[in-house]
């Protein structure tokens, strides 16, 4: 069974950092795209960021992209997103997500 | 960027057929996936690769495409239907993910 465990949300500052982490089981990790999706509260879901199996393709939505950078340890069934320059509109549950399995999801909270 | 469209809402008596559309200029080479979202819940996948179910979804939930658009229908829709439906679906390039503006459903 799939499953994906998020960590590292939390309240940070307008312009601070967070490093997100999933810890994945129950698959191959190596053997899949992996990705990133959030959603605000209120909100619809959004696709934030993609890696390749080897870490070699990386993409972004266009609201991330410069400031937002997803890495992962196939060693470790891990995958990493992290958050610098965040604004108030990064405020959201963030979701590590394997083709339709999502983990619990952990809150990103932006504010001073 | 790239768009998904769909109706913002939904509304039917339980045991008709819903019909949730979600239109894109890629879906013709793309696949759509389906997200069923009840409130306070995170999504659940319900349709993947247009058609297909994953196990534990109910047989009266089924996806179709055709051109550019993906449709969800939900046949004898029943009150625990209601939700938000979201469609999911990439780009021509295959690399940028998108959601849809999602369908409220209300079966009433």
């Amino acid at each position: 069974e799939v499953q994906l465990v998020e960590s590292g949300g939390g309240l940070v500052q307008p312009g601070g950092s967070l490093r997100l982490s999933c810890a994945a089981s129950g698959f191959t990790f190596s053997n899949f795209w992996m990705c990133w999706l959030r959603q605000a509260p209120g909100r619809g879901p959004e696709w934030v960021a993609n890696i390749k199996e080897d870490g070699s393709e990386t993409y972004y939505v266009d609201s991330v992209k410069g400031r937002f950078t997803i890495s992962r340890d196939n060693a470790k069934n891990s995958l990493f997103l992290q958050m610098d320059s965040l604004r108030a509109e990064d405020t959201a549950v963030y979701y590590c997500a394997k083709d339709g399995a999502w983990g619990q999801g952990t809150l990103v909270t932006v504010s001073s | 960027s790239y768009e998904l469209t769909q109706p913002p809402s939904v509304s039917v008596s339980p045991g008709q057929t819903a019909r949730i559309t979600c239109s894109g200029d890629a879906l013709p080479k793309k696949y759509a996936y389906w997200y069923q979202q009840k409130s306070g819940q995170a999504p659940v996948l319900v349709i993947y690769e247009d058609t297909k179910r994953p196990s534990g979804i109910p047989e009266r939930i089924s996806g179709s495409s055709s051109g550019t658009m993906a449709t969800l229908t939900i046949s004898g829709a029943q009150v625990e239907d209601e939700g938000d439906y979201y469609c999911y679906s990439t780009d021509s390039s295959g690399h940028h993910w998108v959601f849809g503006g999602g369908t409220k459903l209300t079966v009433l």
